[in-house]
């Protein structure tokens, strides 16, 4: 299994910042995944995070407005940019170990942003 | 696309009473289908899963489901519930493709009475 943190857990910010959302892993992993909570809603995939190469964007997301790094198998960031109350959601962290669609994938706790 | 109904948003049932949350998915071929559980500040925590074999399935915690292709569903089951079982119940789809992105349905939210 993989035991994964994210920090801030929660985070009321204001209109025109931007968040930066930490994920780290206990172990090293394959694939790394960012998703949105919204409000009421279901989960929905941002990106695919990759190792030393640019993210992989789900339609409707934008690098500009969640730029996403990866620097090791480990550890990914998401910036959650120029905020609006529509951004406020729960962004999880998912990682999956092997690129098998087999393995089981894990999820983060989750950042709660809330957006003024 | 794929895509995933949850057609109950929230259930409530009494403890020891038995539970089945509904799950509808479009996929054109033989899906990969999964149910999460998401307990209040806690991240989600995989159930169970199907990828071939045996159509009923069984998962951590006493919970099963069963595929049912003719139907396009997915239904999770428990025989007695426990008031610890209240939480939020997500089905999801797998695509076949090699990233094996998920497509989460809506979720149903479980509340157990004493």
């Amino acid at each position: 299994s993989a035991v994964i943190s994210q920090k801030p857990s929660r985070d009321i910010c204001q209109r025109g910042t931007s968040l930066t959302i930490q994920c780290q892993v206990d172990s090293q992993v394959t694939m790394m995944f960012w998703y949105r909570q919204q409000p009421g809603q279901s989960l929905t995939l941002i990106a695919t995070a990759n190792q030393g190469s640019e993210a992989t964007y789900e339609s409707g997301f934008v690098i500009d407005k969640f730029p996403i790094s990866r620097p090791n198998l480990t550890f990914s960031t998401l910036t959650v940019s120029n905020m609006s109350p529509e951004d406020s959601s729960i962004y999880l962290c998912s990682v999956r170990q092997g690129e098998s669609r087999y393995n089981e994938q894990f999820f983060g706790p989750g950042t709660r942003l809330t957006v003024l | 696309a794929q895509s995933v109904t949850q057609p109950d948003i929230h259930i409530t049932v009494s403890e020891g009473a038995s539970l089945e949350l509904r799950c509808n998915y479009s996929y054109g071929a033989t899906p990969y289908l999964f149910w999460y559980v998401q307990s209040p500040g806690q991240g989600l925590q995989l159930l169970l899963k199907y990828f071939s074999g045996d159509t009923l399935v069984q998962g951590i915690k006493g919970f099963e489901a069963e595929f049912k292709r003719s139907q396009s569903s997915f239904n999770l089951r428990k025989p007695s519930v426990h008031w610890s079982d209240a939480a939020e119940y997500f089905c999801a789809v797998g695509n076949t493709g090699t990233a094996s992105k998920l497509t989460f349905g809506t979720g149903t939210r479980l509340q157990v009475t004493l």
